[in-house]
């Protein structure tokens, strides 16, 4: 049963382009969540996402950032007109009725 | 609004010596508690949860933590700390309320362990 997958591992983007982050759930999770990791601090919730539907985006920023997970495929984290700023870790999670399951993360680098 | 607070972000300990790692929580609801353990470029790893229950939780590689309501408390310990402990450790809370997957994390304690 392999776990989260998200991809790409390590993601180099000038900034003003666009960064993608994938994230791919445990065979049987609906639920998935991504949260970010800033260079010394905790991991910060930022969505939380159903098949089709946004349950809860209170932790994304309100501009430049949006999240999907579609009837087929993975969930899609998308980051628009990337700054230093947004250069973090970036983790997903996907849950079953008792526990969180993280994928290994995608480490975003903005140049 | 909750928030976890994990008191000192390293601790430093020998190899064989107690391992004890302090979070403290405030929630307006009954939370469901967990720590987790990330080691370096990894993600994160589930070492242990209290629901309900049993107060005294054990987890993963000989980990434990206690759930003390009246200190609003959750502390993580391990008796005899290996080197392969050597990872930064996250306690997190969520609402009973809400999914096991919408986390409020602590800012994480670095263990490092010394021969």
């Amino acid at each position: 049963n392999a776990g989260v997958m998200q991809n790409p591992r390590h993601l180099v983007r000038r900034r003003g382009q666009e960064a993608r982050l994938r994230c791919s759930p445990m065979k049987g999770h609906s639920h998935v969540y991504w949260y970010r990791q800033l260079p010394e601090e905790g991991l910060k919730f930022m969505v939380y996402l159903q098949k089709e539907n946004i349950i809860d985006e209170s932790g994304m920023p309100k501009e430049r950032f949006s999240a999907e997970f579609p009837k087929e495929g993975p969930s899609i984290l998308r980051i628009q007109q990337v700054v230093r700023g947004d250069s973090a870790a970036y983790f997903c999670a996907s849950s079953s009725l008792a526990e969180a399951f993280f994928g290994q993360g995608t480490r975003l680098t903005v140049v | 609004a909750q928030s976890v607070t994990q008191l000192g972000s390293h601790v430093s300990v020998s190899e064989g010596a107690l391992v004890l790692l302090r979070c403290n929580y405030s929630s307006s609801v009954p939370p469901y508690l967990f720590w987790y353990v990330q080691y370096p470029n990894q993600g994160l790893q589930l070492l242990l949860k209290y629901t309900t229950g049993a107060t005294l939780v054990k987890g993963i590689n000989g980990f434990e933590a206690e759930f003390k309501k009246s200190e609003t408390s959750f502390h993580l310990t391990k008796p005899s700390a290996h080197m392969s402990d050597a990872a930064e450790y996250f306690c997190a809370v969520s609402d009973q309320d809400t999914s096991y997957g919408k986390l409020t994390f602590g800012q994480g304690t670095i263990l490092t362990v010394h021969p």
